[in-house]
């Protein structure tokens, strides 16, 4: 079946500094989907690609989708005590269901 | 989301109990989904549903079954519960094709 990798499964920052989940997969996908989920609370979509190559943005993050479309990345930039929280990639897969990544939990120090 | 509501929010139950965990939506979508998440793990999927007569299992479906009472509702039940089924309970739809999965508030379930 398919496989997503998704790294690093923790990253502390401290406030202000950068950070990048990774998200790979052992197939080629038709899209990925990210969500974050807050400490205590439910998974909240952020975010569709489609597209080889697409980078798409929401402020201060940036989603892109490899141009072989088997990976995709989240980048935040200058981290917020406000992004705290995991964060996870989604996978179309071949049964009409998504495929979730393990996520990456972020803890930001003020 | 407010508009996906899951029951009960936290459930202490006993190995060998049946429990169930129900799901209602107002958003009028035709896909429901069972997750379960666990520390590390990210979420697994239990059962999906693209509508009533349409109930597929996911990855992880042993020791779970579903029913699928409405467009609207869609029950998790385990029929004999054990420990190793401690874990968080999402319930989430979607209008169809690869469009984004709305959650609930998740149900905790232990099971001692």
């Amino acid at each position: 079946g398919q496989q997503v990798m998704q790294i690093p499964q923790y990253q502390h920052v401290q406030e202000g500094e950068d950070f990048t989940t990774y998200c790979n997969s052992s197939t080629t996908l038709s899209n990925i989907q990210w969500y974050k989920q807050r400490p205590g609370g439910h998974p909240v979509f952020l975010i569709q690609l489609v597209k080889s190559g697409e980078v798409k943005k929401q402020k201060r993050l940036t989603f892109q989708f490899g141009e072989a479309k088997k990976n995709s990345s989240l980048h935040i930039t200058a981290t917020q005590t406000t992004d705290v929280g995991t964060y996870f990639c989604a996978l179309s897969g071949s049964a009409r269901q998504l495929t979730f990544g393990s996520g990456t939990q972020l803890t930001v120090l003020p | 989301d407010a508009d996906v509501t899951q029951t009960p929010r936290n459930r202490i139950t006993k190995t060998g109990k049946r429990i169930m965990l129900e799901c209602s939506q107002t958003k009028g979508h035709d896909r429901m989904y069972w997750y379960r998440q666990d520390p590390g793990l990210g979420l697994q999927l239990i059962y999906y549903s693209f509508d009533v007569k349409d109930i597929n299992k996911g990855e992880i479906s042993d020791g779970y079954s579903v029913s699928r009472q409405a467009q609207a509702k869609f029950s998790l039940s385990l029929e004999s519960a054990i420990p190793n089924q401690t874990a968080l309970y999402f319930c989430a739809t979607s209008t169809g094709g690869w469009q984004p999965q709305h959650f609930g508030d998740g149900t905790r379930l232990s099971i001692l």
